[in-house]
């Protein structure tokens, strides 16, 4: 069974940091472009950042370029966000997907306020 | 990055038809936009129904169809059911740069 489970998320002040997770089973995570995808509450679905299969290629919205950083460990089969500066309007939850193969994890609630 | 317009919101009837587009600033969609369209219910995770203009999941219901027409990305619904009332996106993959979600058309079966 392929699962995708985010963690990490929780409340933060502005400015402030988080990581996320996303670990992987029921497939060969190397194979694959991985996604994370976001919901701002009541709102849309927003692309975040993909990353290629290796590490080497990243690719950001432009609202979080500098402040967000996407990276994976193959060996874990395990995806991560370093979210960094984060500021009210990042607030949603953040999804971790296999964009191709159609896998999504349940989502993970991160809420940036004072 | 480029902006991605769907129509906010269509209503169909129970066994009837309707055609959700999708469509892109910065001109015609094309296969190299590789279209991607996605099914979301209220306090659930997106679900895949589509990739590459017309290609179906394994799950994809066979009343969903994808294309391009008239410049844009679409999704046809042939036989609505209440079970299809739903929120569905669209993303487009704008190649080198990354990727953009459409707003989202909240469709109604009624």
């Amino acid at each position: 069974e392929v699962q995708l489970v985010e963690s990490g998320g929780g409340l933060v002040q502005p400015g402030g940091s988080l990581r996320l997770s996303c670990a992987a089973s029921g497939f060969t995570f190397s194979n694959y472009w991985m996604t994370w995808v976001r919901q701002a509450p009541g709102k849309g679905l927003e692309w975040v950042a993909n990353i290629n299969l290796d590490g080497s290629e990243t690719y950001y919205v432009d609202s979080v370029k500098g402040r967000f950083t996407i990276s994976r460990d193959n060996a874990k089969n395990s995806l991560y966000v370093q979210m960094n500066s984060l500021r009210a309007e990042d607030t949603a939850v953040y999804y971790c997907a296999n964009k191709d193969r159609g896998d999504w994890g349940q989502g993970t609630l991160v809420t940036v306020s004072s | 990055q480029a902006v991605v317009t769907q129509e906010p919101s269509l209503t169909v009837s129970p066994g009837g038809t309707v055609t959700l587009t999708c469509g892109s600033s910065s001109g015609a969609v094309t296969s190299g936009h590789y279209p991607y369209w996605f099914q979301q219910k209220p306090g659930q995770a997106p679900r895949n129904l589509i990739y590459e203009i017309s290609n179906k999941y394994s799950w994809t219901p066979t009343r969903f169809s994808g294309s391009l027409l008239g410049g844009k990305a679409a999704l046809t619904l042939s036989g609505a059911q209440p079970d299809d009332e739903a929120d569905y996106y669209c993303l487009l993959v704008y190649g080198g740069v990354g990727e953009v979600f459409g707003g989202g058309t909240k469709l109604t079966v009624l």
